[in-house]
Protein backbone atom coordinates (compact mmCIF):
# COMPACT_ATOMS: atom_id res chain seq x y z
CA UNK A 1 0.00 0.00 0.00
CA UNK A 2 1.16 3.26 -0.85
CA UNK A 3 2.18 5.74 2.15
CA UNK A 4 3.53 9.07 2.89
CA UNK A 5 5.80 10.68 5.71
CA UNK A 6 6.42 13.92 6.32
CA UNK A 7 8.44 13.93 8.87
CA UNK A 8 8.08 17.64 10.39
CA UNK A 9 4.71 18.78 12.06
CA UNK A 10 5.67 22.06 12.36
CA UNK A 11 8.09 24.20 10.75
CA UNK A 12 9.09 28.22 11.72
CA UNK A 13 10.90 30.50 9.65
CA UNK A 14 11.56 33.84 9.24
CA UNK A 15 10.12 35.81 6.09
CA UNK A 16 12.61 35.86 3.38
CA UNK A 17 14.90 32.68 4.90
CA UNK A 18 14.36 29.77 2.15
CA UNK A 19 11.98 26.57 3.06
CA UNK A 20 12.13 22.96 2.30
CA UNK A 21 9.70 20.60 3.55
CA UNK A 22 10.07 16.85 3.83
CA UNK A 23 8.45 14.26 2.05
CA UNK A 24 8.86 10.46 2.08
CA UNK A 25 6.67 8.64 0.42
CA UNK A 26 5.88 4.09 -0.46
CA UNK A 27 4.81 3.23 -3.15
CA UNK A 28 5.73 0.00 -5.89
CA UNK A 29 6.34 1.46 -8.81
CA UNK A 30 6.76 5.32 -10.25
CA UNK A 31 4.50 7.34 -8.54
CA UNK A 32 2.29 10.17 -9.02
CA UNK A 33 3.58 13.09 -6.48
CA UNK A 34 1.73 16.14 -5.36
CA UNK A 35 1.96 18.85 -3.12
CA UNK A 36 -0.89 21.04 -1.78
CA UNK A 37 -1.28 23.55 0.62
CA UNK A 38 -4.37 24.60 2.68
CA UNK A 39 -4.69 27.94 4.65
CA UNK A 40 -7.21 27.60 7.97
CA UNK A 41 -10.71 26.30 6.93
CA UNK A 42 -10.31 26.08 3.81
CA UNK A 43 -9.86 23.54 1.49
CA UNK A 44 -6.35 22.19 -0.66
CA UNK A 45 -4.94 24.02 -3.32
CA UNK A 46 -2.29 22.15 -5.72
CA UNK A 47 1.17 23.73 -5.42
CA UNK A 48 2.37 21.44 -7.88
CA UNK A 49 2.64 17.80 -9.26
CA UNK A 50 5.03 15.13 -10.99
CA UNK A 51 4.04 12.32 -13.17
CA UNK A 52 6.96 12.02 -15.16
CA UNK A 53 9.72 13.28 -16.99
CA UNK A 54 11.82 16.44 -15.56
CA UNK A 55 12.77 15.57 -11.74
CA UNK A 56 12.67 19.04 -11.04
CA UNK A 57 9.13 20.29 -11.12
CA UNK A 58 8.21 24.04 -11.05
CA UNK A 59 4.65 25.41 -8.94
CA UNK A 60 2.82 28.04 -8.15
CA UNK A 61 3.77 31.00 -5.61
CA UNK A 62 7.49 29.98 -6.19
CA UNK A 63 7.54 26.73 -5.03
CA UNK A 64 9.67 24.23 -6.70
CA UNK A 65 10.00 20.27 -5.69
CA UNK A 66 12.60 17.59 -6.51
CA UNK A 67 11.64 13.78 -7.00
CA UNK A 68 14.26 11.60 -6.30
CA UNK A 69 13.70 8.10 -6.78
CA UNK A 70 16.99 6.46 -4.69
CA UNK A 71 16.05 8.55 -1.65
CA UNK A 72 12.03 8.27 -1.98
CA UNK A 73 11.58 11.72 -1.66
CA UNK A 74 9.71 14.60 -2.66
CA UNK A 75 10.73 17.61 -0.99
CA UNK A 76 9.15 20.82 -1.23
CA UNK A 77 11.41 24.16 -1.93
CA UNK A 78 11.14 27.73 -1.86
CA UNK A 79 14.07 30.55 -1.88
CA UNK A 80 12.55 33.10 0.10
CA UNK A 81 9.63 32.69 2.34
CA UNK A 82 6.80 35.42 2.46
CA UNK A 83 4.66 35.49 5.59
CA UNK A 84 1.57 34.83 3.27
CA UNK A 85 3.18 31.23 2.71
CA UNK A 86 2.07 30.26 6.38
CA UNK A 87 -0.14 27.47 5.86
CA UNK A 88 -0.25 23.89 6.25
CA UNK A 89 1.34 21.78 3.64
CA UNK A 90 0.38 18.21 2.00
CA UNK A 91 2.37 15.67 0.75
CA UNK A 92 0.33 12.93 -1.54
CA UNK A 93 1.04 10.26 -3.78
CA UNK A 94 -1.42 9.17 -5.97
CA UNK A 95 -2.07 5.45 -7.79
CA UNK A 96 -0.12 5.47 -10.68
CA UNK A 97 -2.91 2.47 -11.48
CA UNK A 98 -5.69 4.33 -12.57
CA UNK A 99 -7.69 4.13 -9.38
CA UNK A 100 -6.31 7.55 -9.24
CA UNK A 101 -6.30 6.97 -5.20
CA UNK A 102 -4.21 9.82 -3.36
CA UNK A 103 -2.74 9.29 -0.07
CA UNK A 104 -2.11 11.89 2.29
CA UNK A 105 0.82 12.82 4.64
CA UNK A 106 0.11 14.01 7.81
CA UNK A 107 0.68 17.51 7.04
CA UNK A 108 3.49 20.49 7.77
CA UNK A 109 2.42 23.51 9.28
CA UNK A 110 4.50 26.78 8.40
CA UNK A 111 4.83 29.35 10.73
CA UNK A 112 6.36 32.39 9.18
CA UNK A 113 8.06 34.84 11.71
CA UNK A 114 9.11 38.76 10.87
CA UNK B 1 -10.12 26.84 -14.62
CA UNK B 2 -10.73 23.43 -12.75
CA UNK B 3 -12.72 25.41 -9.96
CA UNK B 4 -14.95 23.05 -7.48
CA UNK B 5 -17.55 23.88 -4.94
CA UNK B 6 -18.85 23.04 -1.54
CA UNK B 7 -22.55 24.19 -0.51
CA UNK B 8 -23.21 24.92 2.33
CA UNK B 9 -19.45 26.01 3.88
CA UNK B 10 -21.06 25.53 7.38
CA UNK B 11 -23.65 23.55 8.67
CA UNK B 12 -25.07 22.88 12.12
CA UNK B 13 -27.48 20.29 12.71
CA UNK B 14 -29.63 18.41 15.77
CA UNK B 15 -28.21 14.78 16.47
CA UNK B 16 -30.22 12.61 14.54
CA UNK B 17 -31.44 14.64 11.33
CA UNK B 18 -29.65 14.12 8.08
CA UNK B 19 -27.36 16.81 6.25
CA UNK B 20 -26.94 16.97 2.55
CA UNK B 21 -23.35 18.36 1.05
CA UNK B 22 -23.01 19.16 -2.55
CA UNK B 23 -19.99 19.10 -4.24
CA UNK B 24 -19.82 20.86 -7.90
CA UNK B 25 -17.46 20.60 -10.53
CA UNK B 26 -17.95 24.04 -11.95
CA UNK B 27 -15.99 24.21 -15.28
CA UNK B 28 -14.97 20.62 -16.10
CA UNK B 29 -16.88 17.73 -15.94
CA UNK B 30 -15.61 15.32 -13.62
CA UNK B 31 -15.60 11.31 -14.25
CA UNK B 32 -14.63 11.02 -10.51
CA UNK B 33 -15.18 12.76 -7.88
CA UNK B 34 -13.84 12.13 -3.97
CA UNK B 35 -14.84 12.89 -0.81
CA UNK B 36 -12.44 13.06 2.88
CA UNK B 37 -12.98 13.63 6.14
CA UNK B 38 -10.51 15.80 7.93
CA UNK B 39 -10.36 15.82 11.61
CA UNK B 40 -8.61 18.66 13.86
CA UNK B 41 -4.72 18.96 13.54
CA UNK B 42 -5.07 15.79 10.96
CA UNK B 43 -4.52 14.75 7.74
CA UNK B 44 -7.30 14.04 4.91
CA UNK B 45 -9.08 10.82 5.44
CA UNK B 46 -10.37 9.72 2.10
CA UNK B 47 -13.89 8.14 2.82
CA UNK B 48 -15.14 7.30 -1.18
CA UNK B 49 -15.02 7.45 -4.12
CA UNK B 50 -17.72 8.02 -6.42
CA UNK B 51 -17.54 7.89 -10.46
CA UNK B 52 -20.58 9.56 -12.23
CA UNK B 53 -23.66 7.14 -12.62
CA UNK B 54 -22.37 4.15 -10.86
CA UNK B 55 -22.24 2.77 -6.96
CA UNK B 56 -19.53 4.73 -4.39
CA UNK B 57 -16.35 2.70 -3.64
CA UNK B 58 -16.31 3.20 0.38
CA UNK B 59 -12.94 3.05 1.88
CA UNK B 60 -12.74 0.04 4.69
CA UNK B 61 -14.58 1.27 8.06
CA UNK B 62 -16.60 3.75 6.27
CA UNK B 63 -20.11 3.35 7.08
CA UNK B 64 -21.79 3.59 3.43
CA UNK B 65 -25.36 3.12 5.01
CA UNK B 66 -24.43 6.01 7.03
CA UNK B 67 -22.39 8.11 4.52
CA UNK B 68 -24.26 7.94 1.70
CA UNK B 69 -22.72 9.27 -1.78
CA UNK B 70 -24.35 10.19 -5.33
CA UNK B 71 -23.12 10.90 -8.30
CA UNK B 72 -25.71 11.27 -10.23
CA UNK B 73 -24.19 14.05 -12.89
CA UNK B 74 -20.62 14.70 -14.22
CA UNK B 75 -20.60 17.81 -12.34
CA UNK B 76 -22.44 17.25 -8.99
CA UNK B 77 -21.97 14.91 -6.21
CA UNK B 78 -23.31 14.68 -2.73
CA UNK B 79 -22.41 12.89 0.68
CA UNK B 80 -25.88 12.91 3.05
CA UNK B 81 -24.80 12.62 6.39
CA UNK B 82 -27.78 10.18 7.62
CA UNK B 83 -29.15 10.12 11.74
CA UNK B 84 -25.76 12.45 12.33
CA UNK B 85 -24.22 12.41 15.98
CA UNK B 86 -21.38 14.35 17.44
CA UNK B 87 -18.97 12.61 16.58
CA UNK B 88 -19.99 13.23 12.93
CA UNK B 89 -18.89 16.75 13.50
CA UNK B 90 -16.05 17.25 11.14
CA UNK B 91 -14.91 19.00 7.98
CA UNK B 92 -15.85 17.38 4.92
CA UNK B 93 -13.41 18.50 1.67
CA UNK B 94 -14.38 16.95 -1.43
CA UNK B 95 -12.52 16.25 -4.88
CA UNK B 96 -12.90 15.77 -8.36
CA UNK B 97 -10.55 15.01 -11.10
CA UNK B 98 -11.43 15.13 -14.99
CA UNK B 99 -11.01 11.48 -17.21
CA UNK B 100 -7.11 9.94 -17.23
CA UNK B 101 -5.18 8.19 -15.54
CA UNK B 102 -3.07 9.90 -12.57
CA UNK B 103 -5.64 13.08 -13.36
CA UNK B 104 -5.05 15.65 -10.36
CA UNK B 105 -7.75 16.00 -8.25
CA UNK B 106 -9.31 19.59 -7.60
CA UNK B 107 -10.38 20.12 -4.47
CA UNK B 108 -13.12 22.38 -3.05
CA UNK B 109 -13.27 24.34 0.15
CA UNK B 110 -14.80 22.10 2.38
CA UNK B 111 -17.99 22.26 4.68
CA UNK B 112 -17.54 22.55 8.45
CA UNK B 113 -20.60 19.92 9.91
CA UNK B 114 -21.29 20.62 13.46
CA UNK B 115 -23.29 18.06 15.39
CA UNK B 116 -25.14 19.02 18.27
Amino acid sequence: AQSVTQPDIHITVSEGASLELRCNYSYGATPYLFWYVQSPGQGLQLLLKYFSGDTLVQGIKGFEAEFKRSQSSFNLRKPSVHWSDAAEYFCAVGDSGGYQKVTFGTGTKLQVIP
Amino acid sequence: GAVVSQHPSRVICKSGTSVKIECRSLDFQATTMFWYRQFPKKSLMLMATSNEGSKATYEQGVEKDKFLINHASLTLSTLTVTSAHPEDSSFYICSASKAGVGETQYFGPGTRLLVL
